[in-house]
């Protein structure tokens, strides 16, 4: 199983609601990553969870809240959204975070936040 | 800093010619590079990578890539392109960093395919 799946496909929220998206891999991978892409842009890293601990947060608002409750799982908690955060958000997971590793992504969740 | 320039925003082909995309590095030492391609409404799937063994590498979907360090380039090719080839593709230098590595990806560039 190469694959990392991503639900939901499509997410509509308000400003004031609180939903989660959530990432997971049976590939073995130690390494887990959340991108958030804009339309027509290449995609950003926000997180990278490395053996279920947090190792990276690019100053990303804690509005965005990530959470790894096992080396399979990652979620993206989300609260106090901005319009602005409407975006792609992609999960992807490599076998570890060190060395050259290829990174295989999910389709993504597409957020639009009204 | 390590970096990574596509050249062309847009490139379109007629389906059955050549594909060009051009992708030029900046490193400091000898860099790994992938390509990745995203379809619409999709996630990125990895076509090639270089890894400093051999210069011309090979790919999924018949795409092929030659690291040439004199030019500081990686250009991605195809003999012949499909109507399925039809995408936005991303170049993309690996980055060490603190014992990590972590993906710089270019600015991407979408091929559009005609029949």
């Amino acid at each position: 199983d190469t694959e990392v799946t991503q639900t939901p496909k499509h997410l509509v929220m308000g400003m004031t609601n609180k939903k989660s998206l959530k990432c997971e891999q049976h590939m073995g991978h130690r390494a887990m990553y959340w991108y958030k892409q804009k339309a027509k842009k290449p995609p950003e890293l926000m997180f990278v969870y490395s053996y279920e601990k947090l190792s990276i947060n690019e100053s990303v608002p804690s509005r965005f809240s990530p959470e790894c409750p096992n080396s399979s799982l990652l979620n993206l908690h989300l609260h106090a959204l901005q319009p602005e955060d409407s975006a792609l958000y992609l999960c992807a997971s490599s076998q570890v975070f060190s060395g050259i590793n290829e990174q295989f992504f999910g389709p993504g969740t597409r957020l639009t936040v009204l | 800093a390590q970096s990574v320039t596509q050249l062309d925003s847009h490139v379109s082909v007629s389906e059955g010619t050549p594909v060009l995309l051009r992708c030029n590095y900046s490193s400091s030492y000898s860099p790994s590079l992938f390509w990745y391609v995203q379809h619409p409404n999709k996630g990125l799937q990895l076509l090639l990578k270089y890894t400093s063994a051999a210069t011309l590498v090979k790919g999924i979907n018949g795409f092929e890539a030659e690291f040439k360090k004199s030019e500081t380039s990686f250009h991605l090719t195809k003999p012949s392109a499909h109507m399925s080839d039809a995408a936005e593709y991303f170049c993309v230098v690996i980055v060490v960093s603190g014992g990590y590595n972590k993906l710089i990806f270019g600015a991407g560039t979408r091929l559009a395919v005609h029949p």
